[in-house]
């Protein structure tokens, strides 16, 4: 089972890029990557997924080795807005061995 | 369009009690899972369910049981409530295209303290 261990907390600055790594050592070949951000009472929101090398939308980019043992969220020029908790999921929504990291906190200060 | 919706919101239960949350997804999702979150310890699956009237186990299924009578709404049931239950529970939907997953959708949790 792929167990995801992310830092627990982060600090940056408006206008600067964060990039969270998240480690998942088991990952099986049907599993996906996938982040999500959360706020205080509120559930976790989608921000990007990916399987393999590089995905980009809007709003973030997702790194990812080609051993899929690790994998980076890259999040450019935060704001104060992007203070949230940042999770890791790893799995394949077909099973149960879907696993959560323990979250990111990142706080961006002014 | 609501997407995943959670009721109750919160929820008071004594030792003993039994309770059942209700999750309904508006999408036409045919996954549905239910997960607890627990404060340093993120989202742990408790059951999921990958089509009407089929349901599993996920990491933490004790304590627990679920339904999925119909394909819009699952069920969780705490038949006698523990206070190692106090959680906020999450329930989340998905589905699949062309054989690639994607991505869960959050309802935005029930709060539930068991005294």
């Amino acid at each position: 089972l792929a167990k995801t261990t992310q830092p627990i907390s982060m600090d940056s600055y408006e206008g600067q890029e964060v990039n969270i790594t998240c480690s998942h050592n088991n990952i099986a070949t049907n599993d996906y990557i996938t982040w999500y951000q959360q706020f205080p009472s509120q559930g976790p929101r989608f921000i990007i997924q990916g399987y393999k090398t590089k995905v980009t939308n809007e709003v973030a980019s997702l790194f990812i080795p080609a051993d899929r043992k690790s994998s980076t969220l890259s999040l450019p020029r935060v704001s104060l807005s992007d203070t949230a908790v940042y999770y890791c999921l790893v799995g394949d929504i077909r099973g149960n061995d879907m696993r959560f990291g323990a979250g990111t906190r990142l706080t961006v200060k002014p | 369009n609501a997407g995943v919706t959670q009721t109750p919101k919160f929820r008071v239960l004594k030792t003993g009690q039994s309770m059942t949350l209700l999750c309904a997804q508006d999408m036409n999702h045919e996954y549905m899972y239910w997960y607890r979150q627990d404060p340093g310890m993120g989202l742990r699956l408790i059951h999921y369910s990958v089509g009407e009237g089929t349901t599993a186990k996920g990491e933490v299924p004790d304590g627990y049981n679920v339904s999925r009578l119909k394909k819009q709404n699952f069920l969780l049931g705490l038949e006698s409530a523990a206070p190692s239950q106090t959680s906020v529970y999450f329930c989340a939907s998905s589905y699949m295209t062309g054989g690639s997953n994607q991505p869960q959708h959050f309802g935005d949790g029930t709060r539930l303290s068991i005294l």
